[in-house]
């Protein structure tokens, strides 16, 4: 199985709402992510977990919570965003316990409107 | 400051037209070049990494080229199935994590 499972595929919420996004793996990997992705521009890093603890952040507002329960699912909990956080959110994943080739499997992504 | 440049940022070809897209880089110490090639709607799917200058890689029809200042993806007789965006990246900071470019949108006319 080489897949990352992400859900919802399509979600809309209004700016008061709060809502989660789900990502499952069940390669193994150790090493998770979230990226967002602006239309007709590349991903851009915004969390990382690494063996299940939080190991990147850059620098993304307080509305946006990830979590990693275990090492197979990551969670990004969402509250009291703008109509700007409309985007498509990718999860990937990485067997971080080979030295990094720099390849990671993503997910089909979540693509969130703000209203 | 982009440490990736990537040209042209979009390219149309007829079906058995190959060509080539270009990704030229800034980092000093370079410990790695990645493509990935992501389809419309999709995430990113892995295609290669480069290490070091003169270093190739083959996957099908796409065959990746690293100098010291640039890569090369190259297409040989491109299908309308090779159509998506090529992301070229690069890792960020000391880690091996990619830092995308704006990448090339290809389109391969039948």
């Amino acid at each position: 199985d080489t897949e990352v499972t992400q859900t919802p595929k399509h979600l809309v919420m209004g700016m008061t709402n709060k809502k989660s996004l789900k990502c499952e793996q069940h390669m193994g990997h150790r090493a998770m992510y979230w990226y967002k992705q602006k239309a007709k521009k590349p991903p851009e890093l915004m969390f990382v977990y690494s063996y299940e603890k939080l190991s990147i952040n850059e620098s993304v507002p307080s509305r946006f919570s990830p979590e990693c329960p275990n090492s197979s699912l990551l969670n990004l909990h969402l509250h009291a965003l703008q109509p700007e956080d409309s985007a498509l959110y990718l999860c990937a994943s990485s067997d971080g316990r080979v030295p990094n080739t720099g390849e990671l499997f993503f997910g089909e992504g979540s693509r969130l409107t703000v209203l | 400051e982009d440490q990736v440049t990537q040209s042209p940022e979009a390219l149309r070809l007829q079906e058995g037209e190959s060509s080539s897209l270009n990704c030229s880089y800034t980092v000093s110490g370079l410990r790695g070049l990645f493509w990935y090639r992501q389809d419309p709607g999709k995430g990113p799917e892995f295609l290669f990494t480069l290490y070091s200058a003169g270093e190739e890689k083959e996957k099908e029809r796409l065959k990746a080229t690293l100098t010291k200042k640039e890569s090369f993806l190259h297409i040989t007789a491109p299908k309308p199935e090779d159509s998506a965006t090529y992301l070229c990246a690069v890792p960020s900071g000391g880690s091996y994590i990619p830092t995308f470019g704006r990448g090339t949108s290809l389109i391969v006319h039948p």
